[in-house]
C-alpha cells in the first residue's frame, strides 16, 4: 500500500536491539502525551500515553520517558521486532485552550532481520 | 468488536466533483474528528464534532464538510472547492470532548484526484 511521511526522519535497527524514538513537543502547557504506531496505509494505533505528573510510563516492551524541564519525550521499544516496522507519532494535549490534540509528524522506524 | 469504520479505503475524485467518505463508530464515544493528512506532516484537523447536531471548524475546513444525525456516524464531504484533496483522510473519537481522552483512529480513506 502506498506510505504516509515520505520524508519522515528514520531510525534502522537490528531485531532483537532496543529502540528508542524521540519526540520534542512544542507546548509548555500539555499535559498529556500519546504515542501512536502507523503501518503503512493503516491508521495510526495507540500505542502507551502518559500524563504529565509521572515522568516514567511502561507497558508491554514499550517504555514512555517524559522530560517537562526540556519538552522531550521518548518511546522505547525492547527487542525491536519486524513487526514492529512503521512510523510513530507522538501527540500532545495541552491543558489550557480545550481538546485540541498536537500530532508530530512522526519517525520512520526500519527493522533488520 | 468496537471500532471506527471507515469507508471507502479508496476514492478517485473527478474535477468539480463532491465526494463523502463515510465514518462509523460502536465506542459509544461523544467526540468525533476527521483529520487529513500529508507526506512528511502532523495531522491536522478538518472538523470535529463534541455531540449529536454538532460540530465545528478545525485548523483546515475550507473545502469541507460534515454532519453529526447520529452519535455512531460522522461522514466528510470534500466538496469542488477543496483546491487540493488528494490525502489521506483519517477519522477518530473520543469519550468526550475534552483535555486528557485519548483519541482512537480509524483505518483511514485515501482519496485521489484523477
Amino acid at each position: 500500500g502506498e506510505s504516509v511521511g515520505l520524508h519522515l526522519p528514520t531510525l534502522s535497527v537490528q531485531e532483537g536491539d532496543n529502540s528508542i524514538i524521540n519526540c520534542a513537543y512544542s507546548n509548555s502547557a500539555s499535559d498529556y502525551f500519546i504515542w501512536y504506531k502507523q503501518e503503512s496505509g493503516k491508521g495510526p494505533q495507540f500505542i502507551i500515553d502518559i500524563r504529565s505528573n509521572m515522568d516514567k510510563r511502561q507497558g508491554q516492551r514499550v517504555t514512555v520517558l517524559l522530560n517537562k524541564t526540556v519538552k522531550h519525550l521518548s518511546l522505547q521499544i525492547a527487542a525491536t521486532q519486524p513487526g514492529d516496522s512503521a512510523v510513530y507519532f507522538c501527540a500532545e494535549n495541552p491543558r489550557t485552550g480545550g481538546f485540541k490534540t498536537i500530532f508530530g509528524a512522526g519517525t520512520r522506524l526500519f527493522v533488520k532481520a | 468488536d468496537g471500532g471506527i469504520t471507515q469507508s471507502p479505503k479508496y476514492l478517485f475524485r473527478k474535477e468539480g466533483q463532491n465526494v463523502t467518505l463515510s465514518c462509523e463508530q460502536n465506542l459509544n464515544h461523544d467526540a468525533m474528528y476527521w483529520y487529513r493528512q500529508d507526506p512528511g506532516q502532523g495531522l491536522r484537523l478538518i472538523y470535529y464534532s463534541q455531540i449529536v447536531n454538532d460540530f465545528q471548524k478545525g485548523d483546515i475546513a475550507e473545502g469541507y464538510s460534515v454532519s453529526r444525525e447520529k452519535k455512531e456516524s460522522f461522514p466528510l464531504t470534500v466538496t469542488s472547492a477543496q483546491k487540493n484533496p488528494t490525502a489521506f483522510y483519517l477519522c477518530a473519537s473520543s469519550i468526550e470532548l475534552s483535555s486528557g481522552n485519548t483519541i482512537y483512529f480509524g483505518e483511514g480513506s485515501w482519496l485521489t484526484v484523477v
